[in-house]
């Protein structure tokens, strides 16, 4: 299976702030076929960037993904209040298709 | 407006069978997409446990190839996973998801159901 390692496991920034969010392959991913959800207490992960860096509906553009090889980013340019939650990356290149183990991003 | 409904048990016991079923709203169950179970626990995060497609094909995570199965039932516009065997670690959130465009990329996800496996 690949492996997805997440870094940090906490980031702690002010709103207005921008954060980036990286996720590490264990091995190649077909045409970098990851994708990023954001999760809040309570709720289902919800579907940000897939592909390289294609936004899911609804979106708003100040979320950005990012590739370099077998290393993926999510970059907030942004921080609005809104954004403080959990984030995961995904990838639906090979089966089974596998997460990171995300990354909390906090109020500082 | 695409929603998606899970349905079973919030408890079952330890070597038992659960059976959870996914009813969707907004979508026909008929689409050319492919309708995904994932769950999520503290102790493993996020795991991907199956997917089907209308017509009834299945792919399923290798770790739980053995004790899963899922079924289409297009009258219902439902999908259903059952899953044997069950302990402790199995203990989780469970969301069923519909895919886009069938690319294993998790576009709608129900709310989620906690199931608890103890005696």
């Amino acid at each position: 299976d690949i492996v997805l390692e997440q870094s940090p496991d906490t980031l702690s920034l002010s709103p207005g702030e921008r954060a980036t969010l990286s996720c590490r392959a264990s091995q190649s991913i077909r045409r970098s076929k990851v994708a990023w959800y954001q999760q809040k207490v309570g709720q289902a992960p919800r579907l940000l960037i897939y592909g390289e860096s294609s936004r899911a509906t609804g979106i708003p553009d100040r979320f950005r993904g990012f590739v370099s090889g077998t290393d993926f980013s999510l970059t907030i340019t942004r921080l609005e209040p809104e954004d403080f939650a959990v984030y995961f990356c995904q990838q639906y290149g090979t089966a089974p298709y596998t997460f990171g183990q995300g990354t909390r991003l906090d109020i500082k | 407006q695409v929603k998606l409904q899970e349905s079973g048990p919030g408890l079952v016991r330890p070597s038992g069978t659960l059976s959870l079923t996914c009813t969707v709203s907004g979508d026909s169950i008929g689409s050319d997409t492919w309708w995904s179970w994932v769950r999520q626990s503290p102790e493993r995060g996020l795991e991907w446990i199956g997917e089907i497609y209308h017509t009834g094909s299945t792919r399923y995570n290798p770790s739980l190839k053995s004790r899963v199965s899922m079924s289409v039932d297009k009258s219902g516009n439902q999908f259903t996973m059952n899953m044997q065997s069950l302990t402790a670690a199995d203990s989780a959130v469970y969301y069923c998801a519909r895919e886009l465009w069938g690319t294993s990329i998790f576009e709608y996800w129900g709310q989620g159901i906690l199931v608890t496996v103890s005696s």
